[in-house]
């Protein structure tokens, strides 16, 4: 089965506090893709990153960074720092190779109180 | 901004009706995704199109339809209206097909009474 599991529905942290959104996915290939998409308060989806399966080097760009393993198939996303305009639900995604379609997790909410 | 536009923004219709929304994907964009966005069902994919040709389907009802159009625009046509389907309906497009990352227009909120 495929399966995008982000087990923390909500979030809330103070400014400047660091705080990590899991995301654990289920597939049965070896070749996949992995995302992250942030949906703010005015409801348009933005696209954070993609990671295929082979790349399992994590990645920083500013305060956001990722954390693939393969091993216990999971690719967290952390903010560092958090700022109240991080406010938003954040989804992590699953495309399988081969297939057409993308499957989102139920996403979480994060709330930054200033 | 994403590129990416919908039209209208807000809808509000009655049970029983029939509407289409509209999607313009980014210049050089060849395909278009259509998702419904509801609070107990989160962001569910309904259907894909790429270059004009249907790619894909989710979890599309049997009263909706969809369509590309050769300038690569999308329409998605909901028809028989229920309650159950006032949600957010997002288009998102990408460059080719899966496995690129999708940019999402505004979305249409519509609701249902």
């Amino acid at each position: 089965a495929q399966k995008v599991t982000q087990a923390q529905t909500e979030i809330s942290v103070v400014e400047k506090e660091d705080v990590t959104l899991d995301c654990v996915y289920e597939t049965r290939d070896t070749t996949y893709y992995l995302f992250w998409y942030k949906q703010p308060p005015s409801g348009e989806l933005v696209f954070l990153i993609r990671r295929n399966s082979f790349d399992e080097q994590n990645e920083i760009s500013g305060r956001y960074s990722w954390n693939f393993q393969k091993s216990t198939s999971s690719f967290n996303f952390t903010i560092t720092a958090s700022q109240v305009v991080d406010s938003a639900v954040y989804f992590c995604a699953l495309n399988p190779s081969g297939g057409f379609k993308t499957i989102f997790g139920a996403g979480t909410r994060l709330f930054v109180k200033a | 901004d994403s590129g990416v536009t919908q039209t209208p923004k807000h809808l509000i219709t009655a049970t029983g009706q029939r509407v289409t929304l509209r999607c313009s994907p980014r210049s050089g964009d060849l395909s278009v995704y259509w998702y419904q966005q509801s609070l107990d069902q989160g962001l569910q994919f309904l259907i894909q199109y790429y270059n004009g040709e249907e790619r894909a389907k989710g979890n599309i009802l049997e009263r909706f339809s969809a369509q590309q159009f050769p300038d690569l625009h999308s329409e998605l046509n909901l028809s028989s209206l229920e309650l159950g389907d006032s949600a957010l309906y997002f288009c998102a497009s990408s460059v080719e097909g899966e496995p690129y990352e999708q940019y999402f227009g505004p979305g249409t909120r519509l609701t249902v009474t």
